[in-house]
């Protein structure tokens, strides 16, 4: 079972750069979730999907664009990449509320 | 708002000892609450969650939680601990406004000495 599969594992951009970071789950799950986890903050949520066709703003949005593409995938896209950016992104999916989340391994992206 | 804390950064315990990561809550009505692990250059595992019902819940890796209502507290524990438990833990709890969220605490790290 590959589970959530997030590309690509490392990134490195500068700054204005864009980009799109790409996560995929084979567990026909309903929701997914983009976080972004940062030393001493635990995770904070970006976007979520809590089914295909919808998406809603988590924590901190700003600066970011999601995409749900279909049932299995969820993009998130950096349109002008700046240095707060800088961090470790990770993707997540469950079958439904209150059902734990599954999570990727992660994207480390710097922004230099 | 809904909040979750966790008051330790760093928690050392030694291999066969008894070992506690603290987590306290703060929600309107009945709480969701969650515990994951994190190894390193790893996603989160999910460990267990309390959602209703007995107060203490087993888990995976023989890691249980006790939930205290009147202490709004959700305390992971581990009765003889490894040096393979070393690693990040977090608590969460569900956002009451949306039931799809999940709100983590900061995060604690375990380290287990042989």
């Amino acid at each position: 079972n590959a589970g959530v599969t997030q590309t690509p594992k490392f990134q490195v951009l500068k700054t204005g750069q864009s980009m799109t970071l790409q996560c995929a789950q084979d567990m026909n799950h309903n929701s997914m979730y983009w976080y972004r986890q940062d030393p001493g903050m635990g995770l904070r949520l970006i976007y979520y999907s809590a089914s295909e066709g919808t998406t809603d703003k988590g924590e901190v949005p700003n600066g970011y664009n999601v995409s749900r593409l279909n049932k299995r995938e969820f993009s998130l896209r950096l349109e002008s990449a700046a240095p707060s950016q800088t961090s470790v992104y990770f993707c997540a999916s469950t079958p439904g509320e209150n059902s734990p989340l599954h999570f990727g391994n992660g994207t480390r992206l710097t922004v230099t | 708002a809904q909040s979750v804390a966790q008051p330790e950064d760093q928690v050392n315990v030694a291999e066969g000892n008894p070992l506690t990561v603290k987590c306290t809550y703060s929600v309107s009505g009945n709480p969701y609450l969650f515990w994951y692990v994190q190894y390193p250059n790893r996603g989160l595992q999910f460990l267990l969650k309390y959602i209703t019902g007995d107060n203490l819940v087993k888990g995976s890796y023989g890691f249980e939680a006790e939930f205290n209502k009147s202490q709004t507290s959700f305390h992971l524990k581990k009765p003889s601990a490894l040096v393979s438990d070393s690693a990040l833990y977090f608590c969460a709890v569900r956002d009451i406004d949306s039931s799809y969220k999940l709100i983590f605490g900061s995060g604690t790290r375990l380290l287990v000495r042989p």
